[in-house]
């Protein structure tokens, strides 16, 4: 099974409002990803999780933080956003054994809309 | 630091007709590259990747990407379109970071548009 899921689908907010993101995976995978896809635009790194514990922080704004919980759940916690914050949220996962070559296999994203 | 670029935002076929997608990168070291697919409304579906070995890496879905050093390139084929096909396609190449963790690059996209 490789899968990863993401909930909710779709997040409408408000400036004042705080929300979370919700990605899970059950491949045993050691390394989770956030990326931000912007409309027609690829998607762009934000965090690094590996082993539990966050590695890589791409200069992200402190109003998304991210918490992993275990090693088959990562949330993005979602506080006083912009509307410029509004696109596609991708997790993405990875074995974290094989360094460089390893593939990283993403869920279906969340499509967030801040107003 | 590690780059790819895609040539075309949009490419257009008939139905039955060969796909190709371009992919040229910038690499310091030996690269790692990727192609992923994104239908409209969800996420990103890894179609194959080359990391050493044979430079003919074969995919899903009857798609194949051949590996050339010498013109720094990875593009994307396939000998018949089909409808189904009709995606975003996404070059990527892995970059390294500190500590041995690893970045995804993604060029900027293609758009295939499949007429029947």
């Amino acid at each position: 099974d490789t899968e990863v899921t993401q909930t909710p689908k779709h997040l409408v907010m408000g400036m004042t409002n705080k929300k979370s993101l919700k990605c899970e995976q059950h491949m045993g995978h050691r390394a989770m990803y956030w990326y931000k896809q912007k409309a027609k635009k690829p998607p762009e790194l934000m965090f690094v999780y590996s082993y539990e514990k966050l590695s890589i922080n791409e200069s992200v704004p402190s109003r998304f933080s991210p918490e992993c919980p275990n090693s088959s759940l990562l949330n993005l916690h979602l506080h006083a956003l912009q509307p410029e914050d509004s696109a596609l949220y991708l997790c993405a996962s990875s074995p974290r054994t094989s360094g460089s070559q390893e593939t990283q296999y993403f869920g279906p994203g969340t499509r967030l809309l801040v107003l | 630091a590690q780059s790819v670029t895609q040539l075309g935002s949009h490419v257009s076929v008939s139905e039955g007709a060969l796909v190709l997608l371009r992919c040229n990168y910038s690499s310091s070291v030996p690269p790692y590259l990727f192609w992923y697919v994104q239908y409209p409304n969800q996420g990103l579906q890894l179609l194959l990747k080359y990391t050493t070995g044979a430079t003919l890496v074969k995919g899903i879905n009857g798609f194949e990407a051949e590996f050339k050093k010498s013109e720094t390139s990875f593009h994307l084929t396939k000998p018949s379109a089909h409808m189904s096909d009709a995606a975003e396609y996404f070059c990527a190449i892995s970059q390294p970071m500190n500590t041995g963790f690893q970045k995804l690059v993604f060029g900027t996209g293609t758009r295939l548009l499949v007429s029947p």
